[in-house]
């Protein structure tokens, strides 16, 4: 069983309109959670990131939000644009320090116009 | 800013040939990790170096072997390809610093195919 599991798999919405990705973990205890963004064939870049301590944390249009005590994580993403399309990806660091990210099984998103 | 370079993009090989990927950190940045990306699948952790030290190992075959040079740019080597390697292979970088994020900074990937 993966440690950082997501949903939806996919997920298609029109242009404008909002959705929210899951993300559910057991990786424990962990340093911080990250979301990225990932384009076909690109590497992940980066959208936001909290500590354990964190609630939420917003980068424009993405509102990230964290509940340690259930461990579960969602992503907002408001007003949707066509080149929001892409795979968003939780990560999970299980310490601080060099260590490796635990990915997520990402969330594939369209946006049709 | 300078991003995470990874050489080449795209690279084809025939089953139980080799290869070598090469990737180029952020300037200053002295950790660089290795992932794996099969298709439709989350990135696989396979390695990590840290001042051109093995500082993490993940899931990496025996036929794979990584290491950090002195300008802190890495090689993956890969030999005896077989069909199950072809991936996207990322490359990351981060800045070891005690108490901050560590945030990993990923290259745009090599695609490896094996036929």
């Amino acid at each position: 069983k993966n440690q950082v599991e997501q949903s939806p798999q996919s997920l298609i919405i029109l242009e404008g309109k909002n959705c929210t990705l899951q993300c559910n973990y057991t990786v424990s205890p962990f340093s911080n959670l990250r979301w990225y963004k990932q384009d076909t064939g690109r590497g992940p870049v980066s959208l936001t990131i909290m500590t354990f301590s964190e609630n939420t944390k917003s980068n424009g249009r993405y509102t990230a939000t964290l509940d340690a005590d259930t461990k579960q994580s969602s992503l907002h993403i408001t007003a949707s644009q066509l080149s929001d399309s892409a795979s968003y990806i939780c990560v999970v660091s299980p310490t601080s320090g060099t260590y490796k990210y635990i990915f997520g099984t990402g969330t594939r998103l369209k946006v049709l116009a | 800013a300078a991003g995470v370079i990874q050489s080449p993009r795209h690279l084809i090989k025939e089953k139980r040939e080799t290869a070598t990927l090469k990737c180029y950190p952020i300037p200053r940045h002295d950790t660089v990790y290795w992932y794996q990306q099969g298709p439709g699948q989350d990135p696989q952790f396979l390695i990590s170096f840290y001042e051109k030290m093995q500082s993490d190992k993940g899931s990496i075959p025996d036929r794979f072997s990584a290491q950090q040079f002195s300008d802190y740019h890495s090689e993956l080597n890969m030999s005896s390809l077989e069909l199950g390697d072809s991936a996207l292979y990322f490359c990351a970088s981060s800045l070891y610093a005690s108490g901050a994020y560590n945030e990993q900074f990923f290259g745009p990937g090599t695609r490896l195919t094996v036929l």
